[in-house]
């Protein structure tokens, strides 16, 4: 089935100590998406990708890059994790035909603890 | 600014009643609204989406309606099972996707 995979599942880091999550997707979609979500808050848009055209929330923290080397894959690196990063990070795709039929598909997420 | 609000933050009910689920915004300029379901700890699954143009949108139990005039969309969900149970968002479609928080349902056997 066509879908979107994030690896891992559960990541473990330590104060300060890069990290780096994965974003795959089998819908061939060109816009991909990373999402931060604390407990019990609505997800927060941190960047997108249309193709190649990297954008940024103006309100995204410097400590937080993203890479997409392909249409298939795309990373979000954490540089130096902070306490206040820990969080669920979802990826998601649309097609991005349009803002009006444009489907966001998410991926399961990847639950950040910081220790 | 756009402003979405998701009332209650939680609702628990008795299995097999009717319920509904509301999500408020502040500006009518939307080209779509969608209605997610997220489990505990979980990613986000799109259960319905409604266009601007349109009135509603159904999917087996569930119905979504969208009044933008009121600034209003409600998530029908009939005969509600245990398996409901899980937190609702909505999301408005203008330039970007604007989140209410969610309301957590829970379906009590």
């Amino acid at each position: 089935d066509a879908m979107v995979i994030q690896n891992p599942r559960y990541q473990v880091t330590q104060f300060g100590k890069p990290v780096t999550l994965s974003c795959s997707q089998t819908l061939n979609h060109n816009v991909m998406y990373w999402y931060q979500q604390k407990s019990s808050q609505a997800p927060k848009l941190l960047f997108h990708y249309y193709d190649k055209d990297f954008n940024n929330e103006a309100d995204t923290p410097d400590n937080f890059q993203s890479r997409r080397p392909n249409t298939s894959f795309c990373f979000l690196d954490i540089r130096s994790p902070g306490l206040g990063d820990a969080a669920m990070y979802l990826c998601a795709t649309s097609r991005g035909g349009g803002p009006n039929t444009d489907t966001q598909y998410f991926g399961p997420g990847t639950r950040l603890t910081v220790l | 600014k756009q402003e979405v609000t998701q009332i209650p933050a939680a609702l628990s009910v008795p299995e097999g009643e009717n319920l509904v689920l509301n999500c408020s915004f502040t500006d009518s300029a939307i080209y779509n609204l969608q209605w997610f379901r997220q489990d505990p700890g979980k990613g986000l699954t799109s259960l319905l989406l409604i266009q601007s143009s349109q009135r509603e949108q159904t999917s087996g139990r569930l119905n979504a309606s969208l009044d933008k005039s009121s600034g209003r969309s409600t998530l029908y969900i009939a005969a509600s099972q245990p398996g409901d149970s899980a937190t609702y968002l909505c999301a408005l479609k203008g330039y970007q996707l604007i989140w209410g928080a969610g309301t957590k349902l829970i379906i009590k056997p």
